[in-house]
């Protein structure tokens, strides 16, 4: 088992409200990530971070936002989430840009 | 749009039969992985190959990559109920920021 953790595991949420989903990973990785994917469809990658204060946009727009201010945290905000928004979120960390990535058991946001 | 496009979208197949799943991708890349998420759940990695391998071997699993065609195959021998998931390839490019980009996956169903 990858030492990558999500919370929630399940979110049902009303239209408007603020929203932070947490990842932390216990493996010292500087790099972590976050995708966005619809039931059997493809990840997109929405945001990614190459260590502490360092973020950047995927290849998805997206309308959350990320912060990184420690090594093994790296949460997402929907600051008004909107039925648009429901979605699979998928948090990853990796040691390298290109090396193994180690994926968390995502959090299934549904916004009603 | 996505750099890895797996083939076929969907597999079905009896169990102990084997199943093989392709890749293809656009650009140089430094390495190909491939990928296994079970419903709903997040992703685990499988298996990496670099750009400068052409096979490689894992248990029941065997890759090949072939960098002027531009293509990977995955390889399951001798099927189980338990390999009934869908399959990602995931690419490591040369150019750009180093992150991965994954292809679009395939459906496998093993049939008991």
């Amino acid at each position: 088992e990858a030492d990558i953790y999500q919370t929630p595991r399940y979110l049902v949420i009303g239209t408007g409200k603020k929203i932070t989903l947490e990842c932390s990973q216990t493996m010292g990785h500087d790099k972590m990530y976050w995708y966005q994917q619809d039931p059997g469809m493809e990840l997109h990658l929405i945001h990614y971070s190459y260590g502490v204060n360092s973020t950047e946009k995927g290849d998805l727009s997206s309308e959350s936002t990320v912060s990184r201010i420690r090594t093994e945290h790296f949460p997402l905000t929907l600051e008004s989430a909107r039925p648009s928004h429901t979605s699979q979120y998928l948090c990853a960390s990796s040691s390298g840009g290109l090396a193994e990535a180690f994926f968390g058991q995502g959090t299934r946001l549904t916004v009603v | 749009s996505q750099q890895g496009e797996e083939d076929p979208q969907a597999l079905s197949i009896q169990e102990g039969e084997n199943a093989t799943m392709n890749c293809s991708y656009k650009t140089s890349i430094n390495n190909l992985q491939w990928y296994r998420q079970n419903s709903g759940r997040g992703l685990v990695h499988l298996i990496l190959i670099r750009s400068n391998e052409r096979e490689k071997h894992s248990g029941r699993l065997r890759v090949t990559l072939d960098t002027s065609k531009k293509s990977s195959s995955l390889l399951i021998t001798a099927s189980r109920a338990a390999d009934t998931a869908s399959y990602f390839c995931a690419t490591g490019r040369i150019q750009g920021a180093q992150k991965l980009v994954f292809g679009q996956g395939t459906r496998l169903t093993i049939n008991p």
